[in-house]
């Protein structure tokens, strides 16, 4: 299994749609979990971190399943602005770096 | 937003070059971290700090060096350019308050687009 590894997409949803991204992680010991926005050409920026007890922030919720080493991302009544790059991201076994997946793309329509 | 700037943001050299990208930061984090950003390849880490003077070579490190003589810099050098390093360069940055080095949140710069001809 790849370190971190995400459906690339894209996925293209309508304004208003719910539409979750899924990730796997390889190293059952990692601690540390997030899932950071990338809009293009620019730098990603920390969308939210993942605890163990799942977490929401307004819209967007994150969920951590440990035995299965599966991270979700839950965005509800899409925006036209969430359209961007998710990536999911999760601490090295050694616990020294965080290892980037390549990025789920959304794109929202009108 | 975190304070991180990078220099220059854009620049084009040729094959065979030295190339020195900045990395300059006014939170006062102790961790500063290069990556780079190839399609395909996702973000991947080059070399890090983990204090002045103190850094470490990452996943892709092979043809980079790196410095921090203060804080608020982190320098990428590329000592002989090649057109493998055409790239989008970013710095981040973390190591607030009780931030645990490597795991903690990422703060990063606005990026440097790098071509080799």
């Amino acid at each position: 299994r790849k370190e971190v590894e995400q459906d690339p997409g894209p996925f293209n949803v309508p304004e208003g749609a719910t539409v979750a991204f899924n990730c796997t992680y390889s190293n059952s010991a990692s601690q540390s979990f997030f899932w950071y926005r990338q809009d293009c050409r620019k730098e990603p920026k920390l969308l939210m971190s993942v605890y163990s007890s799942g977490n929401e922030d307004g819209r967007f919720t994150a969920q951590l399943n440990r035995a299965s080493q599966y991270i979700s991302l839950l965005i509800r009544d899409s925006k036209l602005s969430d359209s961007a790059t998710y990536l999911c991201v999760v601490a090295n076994q050694a616990g020294t770096a965080l290892i980037f997946g390549k990025g789920t793309t959304l794109s929202v329509s009108s | 937003d975190a304070g991180i700037t990078q220099s220059p943001r854009h620049k084009v050299t040729e094959t065979g070059t030295p190339v020195t990208l900045r990395c300059h930061q006014t939170e006062n984090h102790r961790y500063m971290y290069w990556y780079r950003q190839d399609p395909g390849h996702g973000l991947r880490l080059i070399h890090y700090s983990y204090g002045v003077k103190d850094t470490d070579k990452g996943e892709v490190s092979d043809g980079y060096s790196v410095s921090r003589s203060k804080t608020e810099d982190f320098l990428l050098t590329l000592e002989s350019a090649t057109s493998s390093q055409t790239s989008v360069y970013f710095c981040a940055i973390s190591g607030g308050q009780g931030a645990a080095f490597g795991t903690d949140t990422q703060y990063f710069g606005p990026g440097t687009r790098l071509t080799v001809l």
